[in-house]
């Protein structure tokens, strides 16, 4: 069975502070995702990677940067965290794109 | 722009009862289309993945269909249980833009 794991189930950090979410899959997948996932909004991507430090942006990439430095761990960074980042994180990964994709727990993240 | 409606937004139905849940698509230049589940403050869990060239997906008591001239999927459960209670969401992988459009859910509740 694949599995994606997050670093964390529940996050809280201040206004301002440098935020690391980390994702790793065990599967040898190529692609790996970054969702946030807030009410009434339904899933919004923030970025994925084909490869190994390759990365894209998605819908909502402003205010996250990523990090894909080995092929299983995909890293979320809030480079100064808002409030408005208070949100349930997802990650994801399939093995190519558009193919079945294998979701983390989730992190839920509150920012005070 | 791929919008992904799907209606209702919440079920409640006896257990025991055959379902449908419904899922449409505004492009139909899809790849595929897959549905998840989600359960409380969880993950997604794939459920069904159908290529646009297939017309339908089963598994167990769940069964998928497609019609993408018609922008429409069903995920059809076959006697509900309580364990079936969650929210279930449709997606599509849109040709030539490598990323699934989510809709934002069908809540189910099977009631003991």
């Amino acid at each position: 069975d694949v599995k994606v794991t997050q670093s964390s189930r529940y996050l809280v950090k201040r206004t301002g502070e440098k935020v690391f979410l980390e994702c790793v899959q065990d599967m040898d997948h190529e692609n790996m995702f970054w969702y946030r996932q807030d009410p009434g909004l339904g899933l919004r991507l923030i970025y994925f990677s084909y490869d190994v430090k390759m990365k894209e942006k998605g819908d909502i990439p402003e205010g996250y940067s990523v990090s894909r430095e080995k092929k299983e761990r995909f890293s979320l960074i809030l480079e100064s965290a808002s409030t408005n980042q208070t949100s349930m994180y997802l990650c994801a990964s399939s093995r190519l794109a558009g193919e079945t994709q294998y979701f983390g727990p989730g992190t839920r993240l509150l920012v005070l | 722009k791929q919008e992904v409606t799907q209606i209702p937004a919440a079920l409640s139905v006896p257990e025991g009862e055959n379902l449908v849940l419904n899922c449409s698509f505004t492009d139909s230049a899809i790849y595929n289309l897959q549905w998840f589940r989600q359960d409380p403050g969880k993950g997604l869990t794939s459920l069904l993945l159908i290529q646009s060239s297939q017309r339908e997906q089963t598994s167990g008591r769940l069964n998928a269909s497609l019609d993408k001239s018609s922008g429409r999927s069903t995920l059809y459960i076959a006697a509900s249980q309580p364990g079936d209670s969650a929210t279930y969401l449709c997606a599509v992988w849109r040709n030539n833009f490598n990323k699934f459009y989510f809709g934002s859910g069908t809540k189910l509740n099977v009631k003991p």
